[in-house]
């Protein structure tokens, strides 16, 4: 079955505590994603990646870090996670970018809820 | 700029009535415009895309009309079911990017 799948579904840590939220894909998609969903503001891209080893900020890539040294993979890392990064997280891919920039249908995960006391 | 501007944030109709959700935005440059439909707990899921070079799309009871020269886009629903309840989420791509609206909670009482 095709499928995102993210891992944990949730996590509870504490201040400062560095983790790392798991996103693998199936589809031999290039293009990966990363948002995070908070009320009353849609959902915001962290960060991107075109392809393995391209890697790009999206609109709120402020504390959080990636990698895509392989095509399926692209964890998302928070080295010192703070209150304000409790929120859901959604890891998303898609076959890429056509002519014009992004234009293919996102195929998202099921989310990580993560609470950072 | 970045932002999508998505409204209304709330909506409730009555089961059988038509639901409209707009969006504007500023960059022209944009040439993509996805709707994606959560329902409560679960991810976001498309269910309709317009790119630029057409007005209009359809499928079934959801269309999405596109006016590129005024920079915004339209979500329609007919006939409402309860099933249609959920958050909507219109976007549009910049660059590599794919940048959503705020989100619409749809509310279709039976």
């Amino acid at each position: 079955e095709a499928q995102v799948t993210q891992n944990p579904r949730y996590l509870i840590t504490v201040t400062g505590k560095k983790l790392t939220v798991t996103c693998s894909q199936n589809m031999n998609h290039e293009y990966m994603s990363w948002y995070r969903q908070d009320p009353g503001l849609g959902l915001r891209q962290i960060y991107y990646s075109m392809n393995v080893e391209v890697t790009d900020k999206g609109d709120v890539p402020e504390g959080y870090k990636v990698s895509r040294k392989e095509k399926r993979n692209f964890p998302l890392i928070l080295e010192s996670p703070s209150p304000n990064q409790t929120s859901l997280y959604f890891c998303a891919s898609s076959p890429g970018q056509g002519v014009g920039g992004y234009n293919s249908p996102l195929h998202f995960g099921n989310g990580t809820r993560l609470t950072v006391t | 700029g970045e932002n999508v501007e998505q409204h209304p944030s709330t909506l409730s109709v009555q089961e059988g009535d038509s639901a409209v959700i707009k969006c504007t935005y500023s960059d022209s440059a944009s040439n993509y415009f996805p709707w994606y439909k959560q329902e409560l707990g679960k991810r976001p899921q498309l269910i309709i895309d317009i790119r630029s070079n057409v007005g209009e799309k359809k499928d079934q009871r959801i269309a999405v009309t596109l006016n590129k020269t005024a920079k915004h886009f339209s979500l329609h629903i007919t006939e409402t079911q309860p099933e249609d309840s959920a958050v909507y989420f219109c976007a549009r791509n910049q660059g590599g990017k794919l940048i959503f609206g705020q989100g619409t909670e749809l509310s279709v009482k039976p």
